[in-house]
């Protein structure tokens, strides 16, 4: 079964660094995209960002560039979402999502990730 | 960044009623060198994270029911749910995946039991 397992809730401070991370199994890792994809409480879907884990490429949304960065360690099939100084606007949950089977970057997502929640406050 | 909207916002449909979900995005998600359109439709039930439904605008992902059907080009795309069951209730969502980055997201429709 192709699977997504994203790491548990994060409650952190304004100015606090956090990197959530999203680990794939029942697949080849390394062969498909995944992407990262924040939801605010309340709102709808906002793609942030893809990574290829093969090489490591990636593409952001102009609206996320400079605010997080994606990574990936391909060892050990997880996918991390980072960001150096939280704001509380930051406050939303967050998936991770992968590239539909045998397709390049331009692709649906399917399977995606539980969902890690971030609540960023004082 | 192609813009998606979708409409209504907010659907309420009777139980084995129709609902119909529309999408338009701000420029075509049809590849002209293989005829395909670039959008996917997502459900998304409370709490949980979002489920692909259908994608190349109407190619039914496995295991959903045939009642969930989509149509359109070019820049116009509807969801329909022929008859509408309890378990429908959700929010659901286009998304274009066209060569353009982002692949942007409308912004959601809920359906509700009226």
């Amino acid at each position: 079964e192709v699977q997504l397992v994203q790491s548990g809730a994060e409650v952190k401070e304004p100015g606090e660094s956090l990197k959530i991370s999203c680990q794939g199994s029942g697949y080849s890792f390394t062969n498909s995209w995944i992407a990262w994809v924040r939801q605010m409480p309340g709102k709808g879907l906002e793609w942030m960002g893809i990574i290829y884990p093969g090489n490591s490429d990636t593409r952001y949304s102009p609206s996320f560039q400079g605010q997080v960065t994606i990574s990936a360690d391909k060892s050990i099939s997880t996918a991390y979402l980072q960001w150096s100084s939280l704001k509380a606007s930051d406050t939303a949950m967050y998936y991770c999502a992968r590239s539909g089977p045998g397709a390049g970057i331009s692709s649906w997502f399917d399977p995606w990730g539980q969902g890690t929640l971030v609540t960023v406050s004082s | 960044d192609i813009v998606m909207t979708q409409s209504p916002d907010f659907l309420a449909v009777s139980l084995g009623e129709r609902a119909t979900i529309n999408c338009k995005s701000s420029q075509s998600v049809l590849y002209s060198s293989n005829n395909k359109n670039y959008l996917a439709w997502y459900q998304q039930k409370p709490g949980q994270p979002p489920k692909v439904l259908i994608y190349w605008a109407s190619t039914r992902e496995s295991g959903v029911p045939d009642r969930f059907s989509g149509s359109g080009s070019g820049t116009d795309f509807t969801l329909t749910i022929s008859s509408l069951q309890a378990e429908d209730v959700a929010v659901y969502y286009c998304q274009q995946y066209y060569e353009t980055l982002p692949f942007t997201f409308g912004g959601g429709t809920k359906v509700e039991i009226k």
